[in-house]
């Protein structure tokens, strides 16, 4: 149990396009998911908090106009890199909460290239 | 943002060899929660631990969760090839705006000789 996909697995894409990343709970409901971004070798750092049926919540420094999340149903999150920029081009990562002690179970990862 | 204060940052080791690993923080965490990272794949979840003072173990490895709440630690036990990968601890509240969210350490990089 617990499972969580992300989609596509590898995207590249040219720079001033627009590229959506699907995030599933695949055997359970997740109200809340999280979007991470990873530079290599380095820690996750959160990027915002996706609520189903609300509007995201962004950590500090992140650009909500650039980076669009939709939680429109309990088992889909999507983050949406608008007009990418190859500065945009890193690991992205989803997580989906389960559980009474709120246990984050994380997704393969995006790896973003943009040209 | 926070981030835990983990160490080593890196270890080297022979396979046969106990690994230990740390984090500490300023603040005190609800729960501390333990991931194993591969190239290219998301943190997977090794230990959690709910419980000031509380020792959990999987397998071979073994982690706890600091009296004070600000501290835990990880060992490996005869390590393997398949050990290889990043380790991230993560400190995580429960409550107030910071509900659910995970706060991490800078992770440990364990390389593995066979």
């Amino acid at each position: 149990g617990a499972v969580v996909s992300q989609h596509p697995s590898r995207v590249i894409c040219k720079s001033g396009t627009s590229v959506k990343i699907e995030c599933r709970s695949l055997d359970f409901q997740a109200t809340t998911m999280f979007w991470y971004r990873q530079f290599p070798k380095k820690s996750l750092m959160l990027m915002a908090t996706s609520n189903e049926g609300s509007k995201a919540t962004y950590e500090q420094g992140v650009e909500k106009d650039k980076f669009l999340i939709n939680h429109a149903s309990l088992t889909l999150s999507t983050l949406t890199v608008t007009s990418a920029h190859p500065e945009d081009s890193s690991f992205y990562i989803c997580s989906a909460v389960v559980g009474a002690y709120n246990e984050q179970f994380f997704g393969p990862g995006t790896r973003l290239t943009v040209l | 943002g926070q981030q835990l204060n983990q160490s080593p940052q890196s270890m080297f080791i022979q396979e046969g060899e106990d690994v230990s690993m740390n984090c500490t923080s300023s603040s005190i965490f609800n729960t501390w929660l333990w991931y194993k990272q591969d190239p290219g794949e998301g943190p997977v979840l090794l230990i959690a631990l709910y419980k000031a003072g509380e020792l959990t173990s999987n397998g071979r490895l073994t982690a706890q969760f600091g009296i004070t709440r600000k501290d835990s630690f990880l060992n490996i036990s005869a390590s393997i090839p398949s050990d290889v990968g990043i380790y991230f601890c993560a400190g995580q509240r429960r409550g107030g705006t910071s509900y659910g969210k995970l706060t991490f350490g800078q992770g440990t990089i364990l390389t593995v000789h066979p």
